[in-house]
């Protein structure tokens, strides 16, 4: 069956413009996450989705970044006014939603800022 | 808090030589662990998970891993390894009290030469 999805797969922005990313899950997964990976920074987690909800976004790293799931599936992540230490691949991920199951992550969209 | 340290950035090793990915974590409460691969180009992929029972969990493509509580580790092991397994190897932990979001470690890039 279909994986998680991601588009752009690449995005080069000038700094100070928004941009939206956005994050296909597998069909009938209630969970969703974002994660960053910068060069030798590993994977950073961004924020969770139960459902349209966001319990946890203690990973957003200022308030210039947001993110919305709409109808239990699709996820965008906006960041506004982008800066150049942005610049990093956006994974997504999804999972059935029961605790510690498996997270499937998409291909990431790798986001440049000029 | 938690957090996970891979204290080999690189592991350069021949095939069909044993390898060992070392990843020590950090927690003050019950641990979930994990350990994912990326392959070039390509997302993040489960290779195996501890969550309870068996201290010993065998994984995809012939890896395994031991969790170690008095060690705080969870090394990850192959017997045998292959040019296919030329990879980057993320261990990852979660368990955070209502927290779902995984903490990875900064990863291990495996190379493996002929």
């Amino acid at each position: 069956g279909a994986g998680v999805s991601q588009s752009p797969s690449n995005k080069v922005t000038e700094k100070g413009k928004d941009v939206e990313l956005r994050c296909d899950p597998i069909s009938g997964h209630t969970a969703l996450y974002w994660y960053r990976q910068s060069l030798g920074q590993g994977l950073e987690f961004l924020i969770y989705f139960q459902g349209n909800s966001a319990p946890d976004k203690s990973g957003l790293p200022s308030d210039r970044f947001s993110a919305e799931r709409t109808g239990g599936s699709v996820s965008t992540l906006t960041i506004q006014r982008t800066q150049q230490e942005d610049s990093a691949v956006y994974l997504c991920a999804s999972s059935l939603g029961t605790a510690w199951d498996e997270q499937y992550f998409g291909p990431g969209t790798r986001l440049t800022v000029t | 808090a938690q957090s996970v340290t891979q204290l080999d950035s690189q592991v350069p090793v021949f095939e069909e030589a044993p390898v060992e990915l070392r990843c020590n974590y950090s927690s003050s409460v019950s641990v979930y662990l994990f350990w994912y691969v990326q392959y070039p180009n390509q997302g993040l992929q489960l290779l195996l998970k501890y969550l309870s029972g068996s201290t010993l969990v065998k994984g995809i493509n012939g890896f395994e891993a031991e969790f170690n509580k008095s060690q705080t580790s969870f090394h990850l092991r192959k017997p045998s390894v292959h040019i296919s397994d030329t990879a980057e190897y993320f261990c990852a932990v979660g368990g955070d009290t209502g927290r779902r979001a995984l903490t990875f470690g900064s990863g291990t890039r495996l190379q493996v030469q002929p």
